[in-house]
């Protein structure tokens, strides 16, 4: 059964950045042809999408956090890893990963998301 | 704020049906974008719940449909059960994912 799990610190101060790791187990993630995929949560608010990456690298990113946001990959670890550069408050949120359990084929290919890790807070705070 | 609108709450008596909206535009859903539904329980992960507009994966009971018309789709929860008190997402496209402003299901 595939598994995800984030990791990362859980306080981070404003202006700095926010790293966040997700380590694939049950799965390879070069074996898959999915985009690995962050999504965020703010307390009490609403799903937000990040960005995604494929195992060899190609990423896409939401417009409104694309000059903010890095997604890599490191296959032989299985874990790909998220970069928010410039946080503040507003960056507080549940972070998870993700994987598509499949696509739609519109205009453009959508995921939908099957697997998710458990999610893991990251506050911006002095 | 999402550019998909849902309403910020619904409410039922168990055994009723339930509907959520999700409404967006010609940028999204009417562009010809499916809509997938999700459901989070409180401090967990969402659950995919329908995707394609209105396909079910396993193991979700068949209470739960979905559809979707013009710029806007729909999810139904029928014979409401209290397991069923959540939060529920839509998720569609407008120039990346997007998901929808969210529901919250109260049970009576």
């Amino acid at each position: 059964q595939l598994q995800l799990q984030e990791s990362g610190p859980g306080l981070v101060k404003p202006s700095e950045t926010l790293s966040l790791t997700c380590t694939v187990s049950g799965g390879s993630i070069s074996s898959s042809s999915y985009y690995w995929g962050w999504i965020r949560q703010p307390p009490g608010k609403g799903l937000e999408w990040i960005g995604s990456i494929y195992y060899s690298g190609s990423t896409y990113y939401n417009p409104s956090l694309k000059s903010r946001v890095t997604i890599s990959v490191d296959t032989s670890k299985n874990q790909f890893s998220l970069k928010l550069s410039s946080v503040t408050a507003a960056d507080t949120a549940v972070y998870y990963c993700a994987r598509p359990g499949g696509y739609s084929y519109g205009p453009t290919p959508l995921p939908y998301y099957d697997y998710w890790g458990q999610g893991t807070l990251v506050t911006v705070s002095s | 704020q999402s550019v998909l609108t849902q309403p910020p709450s619904v409410s039922g008596a168990p055994g009723q049906r339930v509907t959520i909206s999700c409404t967006g535009s010609s940028s999204n859903i009417g562009a010809g974008y499916d809509v997938h539904w999700y459901q989070q329980l409180p401090g967990t992960a969402p659950k995919l719940l329908i995707y394609g507009n209105s396909n079910r994966p396993s193991g979700v009971p068949d209470r739960f449909s979905g559809s979707k018309s013009g710029t806007s789709a729909s999810l139904a929860i029928t014979g409401l059960q209290a397991e069923d008190e959540a939060d529920y997402y839509c998720q569609s496209y407008d120039s990346s994912p997007v998901f929808g402003t969210g529901t919250k299901v109260t049970v009576l």
